[in-house]
Formats: C-alpha cells, structure tokens, sequence
C-alpha cells in the first residue's frame, strides 16, 4: 500500500518539552510539507523540502524545526519556543515540486497541557 | 506574496439544495486544486485546473476556473449528506509553490 503515515495520531505533552512528529512516506515523492490546522482554520505552512538534505521555511516556521536525512522521512520538531503548539498538523508530499498535486497523511492532534 | 481567498467561510443547506465556493487570487494562476477533508479527516485531492475558462466535472461536481486565471468555484448539485466537509482550493502561481485557501465548511441537514 502506498501513502504517507503519520504517528501518534493523538500526543499529549506538557508545556516547555520539545517533541518530535513523524511522517513517512513510500510514493517515492521528491517533495514533503508540514500543514499546521487550528479549529475551523485552513492550511497553514511551517516547513517544506524538496530534496534529501533541504529545506525552506514557508509562512510560520517559528518555534519548529525539521530534519530532511532521507527521502521517504521529514519529521518536524515542535520546540519549547513554539508560543502556541496546540493544533492538528499534517504531513503532505508531492511528486517532484510545492505545485504539484499534493498528497496528504491521516494527521497528528498535538495538545500540549 | 500570494494570497487565495475563499468565501464564504461556512455553509448550511438542506439536502438537496446546490452549493457553492468560490475562490480569488491576488495574482494570475498557473492552476488551481481543489480538496475536500471530511470532519476528522486529512485534506484529499479532487481536482486541477490548468486553461482559462476551463469546466470539468465529476458527478455532482463542477469546477471552472475563471478567463483571467484569477478565480474559481466548485458547484455541488443536489447536496447530499456525504458531501459534508470542508472544501479547500489551492492556487499556484508560476515559479512558486501551492497557496491553499481558508476552506468552505459544508454542513447538509437531513
């Protein structure tokens, strides 16, 4: 089965700890990109790669950071510094660019207590 | 930079009623998606459009992108309550990445 996995799909936390989301993928994409979602809201961009090894921030890349060692993983770290982290995030990945048709993973519903 | 705004931000209908979104670019599209995410759900791609002027349909659904490549709408025929969920579209501009709108939430009542 191909498509993109996301895990937990729930994480608790508590203020002032870091914590690290997954996402891997097995479309063999070049792209990845990680959507932040507040109730209500739409779709948000923190980070995006392209390629092994790069990565840009997109509009609200404060308070996270992300890793892009191998093609088929991006996980995103939320830091202690991110003012208000509470939010369901979304993993997506496309096939070569940020244009292209993007595909999406099941999700993580983040709360921090 | 880019902006796509899409209105109206929430819908109510009965089943059976038409419904529709509409989406404007601050700037001319190269294409726009179009996505839907079910309550609870992750956004799932439906649809692109790439010429100007361009209609395409699926079902129930029809898309058409504007002659200036600067807006677009999604129409649902006869809503039913399988059609509930939020409705994104996503525009591209040349050169640059995907910039999605805030949403439509559909809500159909039985």
């Amino acid at each position: 089965d191909g498509g993109i996995t996301q895990s937990p799909k729930y994480l608790f936390r508590k203020e002032g700890q870091n914590v690290t989301l997954s996402c891997e993928q097995n479309l063999n994409h070049d792209a990845m990109y990680w959507y932040r979602q507040d109730p209500g809201q739409g779709l948000r961009l923190i980070y995006y790669s392209q390629i092994v090894n790069d990565f840009q921030k997109g509009d609200i890349a404060e308070g996270y950071s992300v890793s892009r060692e191998k093609k088929e993983s991006f996980p995103l770290t939320v830091t202690s510094a991110q003012k208000n982290p509470t939010a369901f995030y979304l993993c997506a990945s496309s096939d070569t660019g940020p244009g292209d048709t993007q595909y999406f993973g099941p999700g993580t519903r983040l709360t921090v207590l | 930079g880019q902006q796509v705004m899409q209105i109206p931000q929430y819908q109510h209908v009965q089943e059976g009623e038409d419904f529709t979104t509409y989406c404007n670019s601050s700037t001319t599209l190269s294409n726009i998606q179009w996505y839907k995410q079910r309550p609870g759900g992750h956004p799932v791609f439906l649809i692109q459009l790439v010429k100007s002027g361009e209609v395409k349909k699926q079902k129930r659904l029809t898309f058409q992108f504007g002659e200036a490549k600067k807006n677009s709408s999604l129409h649902i025929t006869a809503t039913q309550t399988t059609d509930v969920g939020t409705y994104f579209c996503a525009g591209k501009t040349s050169g640059s990445r995907l910039t999605f709108g805030e949403g439509t939430q559909l809500t159909v009542n039985p």
